[in-house]
Formats: C-alpha cells, sequence, structure tokens
C-alpha cells in the first residue's frame, strides 16, 4: 500500500533560523511527488513538482529536493509569513485513477 | 488566473438531511478530484472523475454520490448526513497531462449539528 509519512509533525522557528521538513514515501513506482502549503480553513496551494531522484526546485525561501525514499523541503531564513501547514503528496504508477496520497503534514510556526 | 471555485463556502445542516456541494474546475481542466478534511487531518481521497465518468474511488461512505457535468463541473450529494461527516470538503482539478499537479479550491466547511 502506498505510504506517506512527515515529519516532524510540529515545527517552531524563530524568524531567520533556517530548518527541513521531511517527507517519506513508499510507493509502487513514483510519478510525482508535490508539495502543497496549506494555511487555516484554506484549500492547499500547490507549490512544487519533483518526478525524479536528484532532482531539485526553488521558490523564494523555498527548495525542494528528492531521493528514492524521500524528500526534504528546506526553508532558508524563514518569515512569519511562512506559518502555514505543509503537505507532501505522491502520485503512484498503479494508480489508475491517479489518485493522489498525501501525507499527515507539517505545522510550521515562525516567529518573529 | 482562473482557480477552482466551490460553492458554498459555508454549510449548516441538521442530522439525517442532505446536502450538495459544487464544484467549477479550472478551464480546460478534465479531471475532479474530491477530498475530505477532519481538522488537524491531512486531506482524505473521496472520489474522482475522468471527461465526465468516475476514475476513481477512495474512502467514499455509500450515503454519498457525486457526478460531473456535461460543462465539467462537479457535485458531491451528501445523504443521511452523520455528525462524523462535519469536515472541510475540498474540490481539486488538473488537467489530463502526466505529472501535472492538483489545484484545489478553498473548500466547503460543513457543520452537521
Amino acid at each position: 500500500e502506498d505510504q506517506v509519512t512527515q515529519s516532524p509533525e510540529a515545527l517552531r522557528l524563530q524568524e531567520g533560523e533556517s530548518s527541513s521538513l521531511n517527507c517519506s514515501y513508499t510507493v509502487s513506482g513514483l510519478r510525482g511527488l508535490f508539495w502543497y502549503r496549506q494555511d487555516p480553513g484554506k484549500g492547499p496551494e500547490f507549490l512544487f513538482t519533483l518526478y525524479s531522484a536528484g532532482e531539485e526546485k526553488e521558490k523564494e525561501r523555498l527548495k525542494a529536493t528528492l531521493t528514492k525514499k524521500e524528500s526534504f523541503l528546506h526553508i532558508t531564513a524563514p518569515k512569519p509569513e511562512d506559518s502555514a501547514t505543509y503537505l507532501c503528496a505522491v502520485q503512484a504508477s498503479k494508480n489508475y485513477g491517479q489518485n493522489f496520497v498525501f501525507g499527515p503534514g507539517t505545522r510550521l510556526s515562525v516567529l518573529p | 488566473a482562473a482557480g477552482v471555485i466551490q460553492s458554498p463556502r459555508h454549510l449548516i445542516k441538521e442530522k439525517r438531511e442532505t446536502a450538495t456541494l459544487k464544484c467549477y474546475p479550472i478551464p480546460r481542466h478534465d479531471t475532479v478530484y474530491w477530498y475530505q478534511q477532519g481538522p488537524g487531518q491531512d486531506p482524505q481521497f473521496l472520489i474522482s472523475f475522468y471527461e465526465k465518468m468516475q476514475s476513481d474511488k477512495g474512502s467514499i461512505p455509500d450515503r454519498f454520490s457525486a457526478q460531473q457535468f456535461s460543462d465539467y463541473h462537479s457535485e458531491l450529494n451528501m445523504s443521511s448526513l452523520e455528525l462524523g461527516d462535519s469536515a472541510l470538503y475540498f474540490c481539486a482539478s488538473r488537467p489530463d497531462r502526466e505529472n501535472s499537479p492538483l489545484h484545489f479550491g478553498n473548500g466547503t466547511r460543513l457543520t452537521v449539528t
């Protein structure tokens, strides 16, 4: 069964304190790994797609990397507005309907 | 840019009532997904449609049904509502292209009293 786990469950950082979030996955044939940001009461907002091991994507203070078993979301010099829940999701080859399996998320709080 | 539109934003129903949630995907997106998200939980896949046909089914209760119409909008029909159905319901759409991501609406918050 395809599974996605994320760690830590919650993370508190001071403004400017860089850190990384982890997404570990077990899938039978990865078609894509996706990172989303979700603010309270809102829908997940798409950030990145990663397709193959070794790939990296960057956007402002965020950088996502991918290995064969996990992905990291690196946050450099975070600001309070980066506070949100970060979700990763995988799309596996065997899912005919192409449904996406989400991890439980990491709740990030950046304190000023 | 156009986004996924969901209506209503908030809905309050009593137990055993019915509810209909609507979703209007991004133009030219032919695939629609429905997710249920409880407080502090990750989105749980309910059902998806491609070109107006059901493409996959997740943990959708038998009391729920959904369809996609000729204009690609989708409706989630929920009957015999239970207290445990209270949640945020998200619709997401994507074009049928390899590895294209889901784009989510801002959800419908359903409260069953």
